[in-house]
């Protein structure tokens, strides 16, 4: 089972620039997840998506921070315009239907730096 | 507020020692305990989790002790190896709704 693919890998970008996030969950998980985690934290939910429909985005800075999920597969995550205390890592999860954490699988994150 | 606390911060243990980190909670509808592995460069990937129904489980080295009434659980490595060096959270959701995570642990085991 291919796993959470995220790109890219690494940005760097100057503040007030813009920057987008992809994410590719697995194959048939229905739960798509993103999650913020500024170094030596823990990760933070940003926006939880069931298929195509928002399940819960309060902890999303709705201001500069935009997500969607056309289609209920891939999703871009949105940053605009960005800040220094926007650097962090941008983690993407999945998850299978059903209460289970069986399936809850992370992607290897997308690391931003502004500077 | 943070929903899950977790100590310590870092950890050095040597090889073949216990590891154990500790994390507490306060909201009683918590029902799903898991614990994530972080390498550098990695997102987290689930170690092993507790319901609050058992006060232990255990997988390979990995031991999660539990204990409801003083609402806090633990993570102990047994044999503890340097491949077990990595960053630990711990984490605590209700109805497998949204995950809320400690601040993570690095542990750090000396060969």
């Amino acid at each position: 089972e291919a796993g959470v693919a995220q790109s890219p890998r690494y940005k760097i970008i100057e503040k007030r620039q813009s920057v987008a996030f992809w994410c590719n969950p697995i194959s048939g998980h229905a739960t798509l997840y993103w999650y913020q985690q500024i170094l030596g934290q823990g990760p933070k939910l940003l926006i939880q998506f069931q298929n195509n429909g928002v399940v819960d985005d309060s902890q999303l800075p709705k201001d500069r921070f935009s997500a969607e999920r056309l289609k209920g597969v891939d999703s871009t995550l949105k940053i605009q315009p960005a800040k220094l205390e926007d650097s962090a890592v941008y983690l993407c999860a999945s998850r299978r239907d059903g209460n289970t954490n069986y399936g809850y699988t992370f992607g290897s994150g997308t690391r931003l730096t502004v500077v | 507020q943070q929903q899950v606390k977790q100590s310590p911060q870092s950890l050095i243990v040597q090889k073949g020692g216990i590891s154990i980190i500790n994390c507490a909670y306060e909201n009683t509808a918590f029902d799903y305990f898991p614990w994530y592995q972080q390498f550098p460069g990695k997102g987290p990937a689930l170690l092993i989790a507790i319901r609050p129904d058992v006060s232990e489980k255990k997988e390979g080295r990995f031991t999660i002790s539990f204990n409801k009434s003083a609402k806090q659980f633990s993570l102990h490595i047994m044999d503890s190896q340097p491949g077990d060096s990595a960053t630990y959270f711990c984490a605590a959701s209700a109805h497998f709704n949204k995950f809320y995570f400690g601040s993570g642990t690095k542990l750090n085991v000396k060969p």
